[in-house]
């Protein structure tokens, strides 16, 4: 069974420093992967997915992953985070190609400092 | 073109009760799934309903149940509420033209639940 694991339920990163969020994946056969966003008192907004066409997924407002296989890892990176990257960051995981069932890691909340 | 819309936003109900939520998809979807959401559990699927069909289903018990009509929008209805039943109950769709996985879920806003 697929299920995902993201490191770490809090980050706090200073504006303008790397953002880092971490995301490893159990499955048994190639997944599809994906990021989301959530705002406060708003739904989710994909970020970027992985689908194998390339390993390096750059998404959008300057995200970007990478699948690594031999690390089974697809961790979310931002060069320079910004206030308004404040949110909680899930990422997900599904393997079937007949569905849209996504499974869901317990999500990192980013927090940005002045 | 709008957006994946749900109502209502924001609902408060006793133990015991039904409840019954809306969503209707993005104009040309018509793959819809549902997740519940909440500090405890994270997000976990509901089911999902292609074509006025249900495709897959969740670990959730009989309670939940959900239906898609003709033109893709989708209702879920929880029957017997439990104070369990309090979180954000998410809507998405997606075009899902064959590609599968690959096909972009589009999240509604969400519908606050409290059972009281």
């Amino acid at each position: 069974a697929q299920s995902v694991t993201q490191l770490g339920s809090h980050v706090s990163v200073s504006e303008g420093a790397l953002v880092l969020l971490r995301c490893n994946y159990s499955s048994s056969v190639p997944p599809y992967l994906f990021w989301y966003v959530q705002y406060p008192n708003q739904g989710l907004q994909l970020l970027l997915k992985y689908t194998s066409a390339a390993t390096l997924v750059k998404g959008i407002n300057g995200f970007e992953a990478e699948f690594k296989k031999s690390e089974t890892s697809f961790h979310l990176t931002k060069p320079s985070a910004h206030m308004s990257d404040a949110a909680e960051y899930f990422c997900a995981v599904t393997i079937s190609s007949n569905t849209g069932k996504l499974i869901f890691g317990q999500g990192t909340t980013l927090q940005v400092k002045p | 073109k709008a957006g994946v819309t749900q109502t209502p936003r924001y609902l408060i109900k006793t133990r015991g009760q039904q409840v019954t939520l809306s969503c209707s998809p993005i104009s040309g979807h018509r793959s819809v799934s549902w997740y519940q959401q909440t500090p405890g559990q994270g997000l976990q699927f509901l089911f999902e309903y292609f074509s006025e069909t249900q495709r897959n289903k969740g670990n959730f018990p009989g309670r939940f149940s959900g239906r898609q009509f003709s033109n893709s929008r989708s209702e879920m209805n929880v029957s017997t509420l439990e104070l369990g039943d309090s979180a954000l109950y998410l809507c998405a769709s997606s075009i899902f033209q064959g590609q599968g996985p690959t096909d972009t879920q589009y999240f509604g806003p969400g519908t606050r639940l409290t059972v009281l």
